[in-house]
């Protein structure tokens, strides 16, 4: 089955610096990378996703980059805010077929410091 | 996701107790599923759905049980038989196949007295 690495578990900025995730996945078939970010407490919410047949996605201050030689993704977060902090979730899969679940990574905890 | 509600929000379960954890969302989705979280580790898949009366198990079934009875509805039922139900839990749901976008819940804390 597939297998996502996330690197790294915690990650510490201070205020307007870029933070940069990055997961690695090990089935060459996958073909969908959501990233999710989670508060404490909070549910997991979508905060952006690529399918296999891009390269690179970006929405205002986030971008995700995926390298499918590589089997490698990850999550760029520009002029980071305190607001930022938070788990954050990558995940891959096979969409569009009847077996591929999501597989997600073990999180990042981002911290922006003011 | 607003439109994926569990209940309760915190749930105490004593020794030897089989508990139930709701989730029902109105998205019309075919596929749901329940993660299991604990502090500061990742999601683990418990089990999943992708259609009404069958489900499937995910990586942590043991303890657990679920049903399907209608599209709007995915129970999760805590068995006695999981010696360490202690955790945070999430259930989601996703429009057809497992692999598509998943969208949360609220989540359910249950303790155990």
């Amino acid at each position: 089955g597939e297998n996502v690495e996330q690197h790294p578990s915690t990650l510490s900025v201070q205020e307007g610096d870029s933070a940069v995730i990055k997961c690695t996945y090990s089935d060459s078939a996958s073909n969908y990378f959501p990233w999710y970010k989670q508060e404490l407490g909070k549910r997991p919410q979508l905060i952006i996703d690529i399918r296999s047949n891009v390269g690179e996605k970006k929405d205002q201050r986030i971008a995700v980059t995926l390298n499918k030689t590589a089997k490698h993704f990850s999550l760029h977060i520009t002029e980071t805010q305190p607001e930022d902090s938070a788990v954050y979730f990558c995940a891959a899969s096979r969409s569009g077929t009847s077996y591929g679940k999501l597989t997600f990574g073990q999180g990042t905890i981002l911290t922006v410091h003011p | 996701d607003g439109g994926i509600t569990q209940s309760p929000k915190y749930l105490f379960r004593k020794e030897g107790q089989n508990v139930t954890l709701s989730c029902e969302q109105n998205l019309n989705h075919d596929a749901m599923y329940w993660y299991r979280q604990d502090p500061g580790q990742g999601l683990r898949l418990i089990y999943y759905s992708q259609i009404v009366n069958d489900f499937q198990k995910g990586d942590i079934a043991e303890g657990y049980s679920v049903s399907r009875e209608k599209k709007e509805s995915f129970p999760l039922t805590v068995t006695s038989a999981q010696k360490n139900p202690t955790a945070f839990y999430l259930c989601a749901s996703s429009i057809g196949h497992p692999g598509e976008t998943q969208y949360f819940g609220p989540g359910t804390r249950l303790l155990v007295l």
